[in-house]
């Protein structure tokens, strides 16, 4: 069955950058795109990036762009987010989530979620 | 960037009755390639993450059961459910994929 862990929750000060992970298993790593989506607490979904997991190329929304990178590691099948310049507006649950597809926006599967907190 | 509206923001509703959420985007969704429409419905309960009910507005997931079903095109959209069940309790979005992925403000359905 398909799965996605993520790594455990953090706390950050203001101006850090935080650096998540998402391991797949159950299916092939390399035929399915990931996205990257956050939550913050009580609001709706917000997409931040999606990369395709074969040839790495990678496109983010502009309200992020220039502060996250998202990259692959297709020998561990993971994906990793990596967010910088963090305020305290950014304090948000992070989901990776899988296309129903290579490149399709469309997402299927979602991880547990990595809640990332920033406070001085 | 398209916009997605939905309502009601809150519904309640009694076991065993109809269930109906509305879903408007700020334009047409519809891909002419397929003549789909790129509309999918999310259930999110507290703590867990979103798990993908409906896509192509009217396509079920693998699994879920059919008293979930999705209807309309281009620009408005509605989700029912046909006789609540107590274990459908949660936030329920919907999401364009006609272009990079936007979310509804959701609906949170209670009994």
């Amino acid at each position: 069955q398909v799965q996605l862990v993520q790594s455990g929750a953090e706390v950050k000060k203001p101006g850090a950058s935080v650096k998540v992970s998402c391991k797949a298993s159950g299916y092939t790593f390399t035929n399915y795109s990931m996205h990257w989506v956050r939550q913050a607490p009580g609001q709706r979904p917000e997409w931040m990036a999606l990369i395709n997991t074969d040839n790495s190329n990678t496109k983010y929304s502009q309200r992020f762009q220039g502060r996250v990178a998202i990259t692959r590691d297709t020998s561990a099948s993971t994906a990793y987010m990596e967010l910088s310049g963090l305020t305290s507006e950014d304090t948000a649950i992070y989901y990776c989530a899988r296309a129903k597809g290579p490149g399709y926006y469309l997402i299927d599967y979602w991880g547990q979620g990595t809640l990332v907190t920033v406070s001085s | 960037e398209i916009v997605v509206t939905q309502s009601p923001d809150s519904l309640v509703v009694s076991l065993g009755e109809r269930a109906t959420i509305n879903c408007k985007t700020s334009q047409t969704i519809l891909y002419s390639v397929n003549n789909k429409n790129q509309l999918a419905w999310y259930q999110q309960k507290p703590g867990q993450p979103p798990k993908l009910l409906i896509y192509r507005a009217s396509t079920r997931e693998s699994g879920v059961p059919d008293r979930f079903s999705g209807s309309g095109s281009g620009t408005d959209f509605t989700l029912t459910i046909s006789s609540l069940q107590a274990e459908d309790v949660g936030v329920y979005y919907c999401q364009q994929y006609y272009t990079t992925p936007v979310f509804g403000q959701g609906t949170k359905l209670e009994i």
